[in-house]
């Protein structure tokens, strides 16, 4: 079972909408981190948190540790959203290996 | 200066051929990683350095050899690679521990 879930895989939006993404995972974590990846591109971290709630600009990321889940949403989603968005959670100590969820692939349409 | 710069952003070599990726950071983070990425697949972790000493070593064939010379700057040195080597290569670095990770932008290669 794969240690991280990621729900959907594919998302097709149009221009304005309200996009989420979720993200459940299995493991005991100290932090967990939203990536986003544009096709051929490299990575941007988005978010790290640990508890309650970030907000950065159109993007607000939650997390509900006792849940082991985690939302990104993206408010009047615009098509340069488009991209992969990575869940990627850590334990933390001295373990420095994330473990990555296997994306959400979002198209944003005009 | 908050990023991590990867250099070259391309590289295409022969199986034959010594190469080295670059990758460089002043934040003062003291973890640093690479990643290898193939194509709609999620990364997967190779090295870890901390404090400039290896931390963990994936099972990556000796084909590739990582050098972390100070805490700016790591190097992977490739040689003798095959074609299904070829993928894009992801440098990270963090805080300790492991929190507050900035990834370079990759460099992709391509063996031919």
């Amino acid at each position: 079972k794969n240690e991280v879930e990621q729900s959907p895989q594919n998302l097709t939006a149009q221009e304005g909408e309200f996009i989420t993404i979720n993200c459940s995972y299995s493991v005991g974590i100290s932090a967990l981190h939203w990536l986003q990846q544009h096709p051929g591109g490299g990575i941007v971290s988005l978010f790290m948190l640990s508890s309650g709630k970030k907000k950065h600009g159109r993007l607000i990321a939650t997390i509900n540790i006792q849940e082991k889940h985690s939302s990104l949403h993206i408010t009047a989603s615009h098509p340069r959203d488009s991209a992969v968005y990575i869940c990627a959670p850590n334990s933390g100590g001295s373990n420095y290996k994330l473990t990555f969820g296997k994306g959400t692939l979002l198209t944003v349409n005009p | 200066d908050t990023e991590v710069t990867q250099t070259p952003k391309h590289l295409v070599m022969g199986m034959t051929n010594k190469k080295s990726l670059k990758c460089e950071q002043h934040m003062g983070h003291r973890a640093m990683y690479w990643y290898k990425q193939k194509a709609k697949k999620p990364p997967e972790l190779m090295f870890v350095y901390s404090y400039e000493k290896l931390s963990i070593n994936e099972s990556v064939p000796s084909r590739f050899s990582p050098e972390c010379p100070n805490s700016s700057l790591l190097n992977l040195h490739l040689h003798a690679l095959q074609p299904e080597d070829s993928a894009l290569y992801l440098c990270a670095s963090s805080t300790v521990p492991n929190y507050g990770y900035t990834f370079g932008s990759g460099t992709r290669l391509t063996v031919v």
